[in-house]
């Protein structure tokens, strides 16, 4: 399988703890993104990667939130001292560049803060 | 600002029925791309198709087809002989052409098809 990967698929985490997901991209995607999707709503932008450099990131990315894709490959999101609302799924997406982007997405981690 | 609305939450159809989803979008782009998401059970979002604004060819894939109207904003999707494996969240999402692809989605419709 080649497609875009996440781990872990499911995390159930104690309010005030730190949790990290990672997400592995199409390899020759040098786009990535992340997303989050509450019940009932689409997905929601937070963050994107062109390569290593992180280029954009929504207002809804707290400062608990931070991401990173260190060698332009795999992508890892964290978030510190979580919060029930933080409960969502988190889904990650690559593209390649070109004139017609087409975004990829990931089996998304879907996060429990008790 | 983007906006996606899909006002349809919910659809429940028999097998074999025919099924349109519908979604009518805003932006001030001039330049744009439209696209459909289908999400089963499972959570991952299934790329179906994009659409760029400069076309309005209509587009058919086996029983998928996809009605774009520009002067009334609007870009449905259409499943003929509609089947149970077609149960699933379908997302409607719109994006700038230029520059990076910061997706804009729509709230969902969730179909689903009852033998």
């Amino acid at each position: 399988d080649t497609g875009v990967s996440q781990d872990p698929r499911h995390k159930i985490t104690k309010r005030g703890q730190n949790v990290t997901f990672r997400c592995d991209p199409i390899s020759e995607h040098n786009r990535l993104y992340w997303y989050r999707q509450t019940l009932g709503q689409g997905p929601e932008f937070l963050t994107y990667f062109q390569n290593e450099a992180q280029l954009e990131k929504s207002r809804l990315l707290s400062d608990r939130f931070s991401a990173e894709r260190p060698k332009g490959s795999f992508s890892t999101l964290e978030i510190q001292r979580t919060e029930q609302g933080d409960s969502a799924m988190y889904l990650c997406a690559s593209s390649l560049v070109q004139v017609q982007e087409t975004q990829y997405f990931g089996p998304g981690t879907r996060l429990l803060v008790l | 600002a983007q906006k996606v609305t899909q006002a349809q939450t919910e659809i429940s159809v028999v097998e074999k029925e025919d099924v349109t989803l519908d979604c009518v979008y805003e932006t001030r782009d001039t330049t744009y791309y439209l696209f459909w998401y289908k999400q089963p059970p499972s959570g991952e979002l299934v790329f179906l198709i994009r659409r760029n604004s400069f076309d309005e060819q209509n587009e058919i894939s086996g029983r998928y087809s996809w009605n774009f109207q520009k002067s009334t904003s609007s870009f449905n999707f259409t499943i003929t002989a509609s089947q149970v494996v077609d149960s699933a969240v379908y997302f409607c999402a719109l994006s700038s052409a230029g520059g990076y692809q910061k997706v804009t989605f729509g709230t969902g419709t969730k179909l689903q098809v009852i033998p």
